[in-house]
């Protein structure tokens, strides 16, 4: 069964201080991982998928990199619109499903 | 843009009634998923719909049914509501297998 851990579950940060989130996954075969934003009361929002070991994805003050058996997502310089939930995803070649993991809360503070 | 609707952004039912949340997507996307979503649980897969009338059993399908009539229409049945289904309830749709999917703003259930 595809497993997905994330850590830590809650990072607070000051703004301008950058730091990394985890996301480590067991799947057999993986056919794409994907990192979304959630803000409090919406649904997840897309951010990244990313296909292979050594791929790398930015946007704006993040960064996903992807190893064969994690995937960090950095954020440099944070700013409080920044705080958000982080939630990990992957799909696996026989699977037709995204499994998640449970989601790093960042809160930035100004 | 994709825009995936649900037709409630809050419910609040009494336990044993029947109860129904609605889906709607405008991208003519082939495959759509209900989620819930609880508390250091992450999101959970209830059914999910790779086609009109179609329809796969997810983690937790338990209590739940679903029904696609329509490939823009997913909906998802509570049969008998209990206070253990109170949750946050997701939708999603992707385009095909491994692309990205884009989701409906949740719909946050209690049941009293």
């Amino acid at each position: 069964e595809d497993q997905v851990t994330q850590s830590p579950e809650a990072l607070r940060l000051q703004e301008g201080e950058s730091s990394s989130l985890n996301c480590s996954y067991t799947v057999s075969g993986l056919r794409g991982l994907f990192w979304y934003r959630q803000d409090p009361g919406k649904g997840p929002e897309f951010l990244f998928t990313l296909y292979s070991a050594g791929e790398e994805k930015e946007k704006e003050r993040l960064k996903a990199t992807l190893t064969k058996k994690e995937s960090f997502l950095h954020i440099t310089a944070p700013k409080p619109e920044d705080s958000a939930t982080y939630l990990c995803a992957v799909h696996s070649s026989n699977d037709y499903k995204l499994s998640f993991g449970a989601g790093t809360t960042v809160t930035v503070r100004a | 843009d994709v825009k995936v609707t649900q037709s409630s952004r809050y419910l609040v039912k009494r336990t044993g009634e029947k109860v129904f949340l609605e889906c709607v997507q405008d991208m003519d996307h082939e495959n759509m998923f209900w989620y819930r979503q609880d508390p250091g649980l992450g999101l959970r897969l209830i059914y999910f719909s790779y086609d009109v009338k179609m329809k796969e059993k997810g983690d937790i399908p338990e209590g739940y049914s679903v029904s696609r009539e329509k490939k823009e229409r997913f909906s998802l049945i509570l049969e008998s509501a209990s206070t253990n289904q109170t949750s946050m309830y997701l939708c999603a749709t992707e385009q095909d297998l491994n692309t990205e999917a884009f989701f409906g703003q949740g719909t946050r259930l209690t049941v009293v």
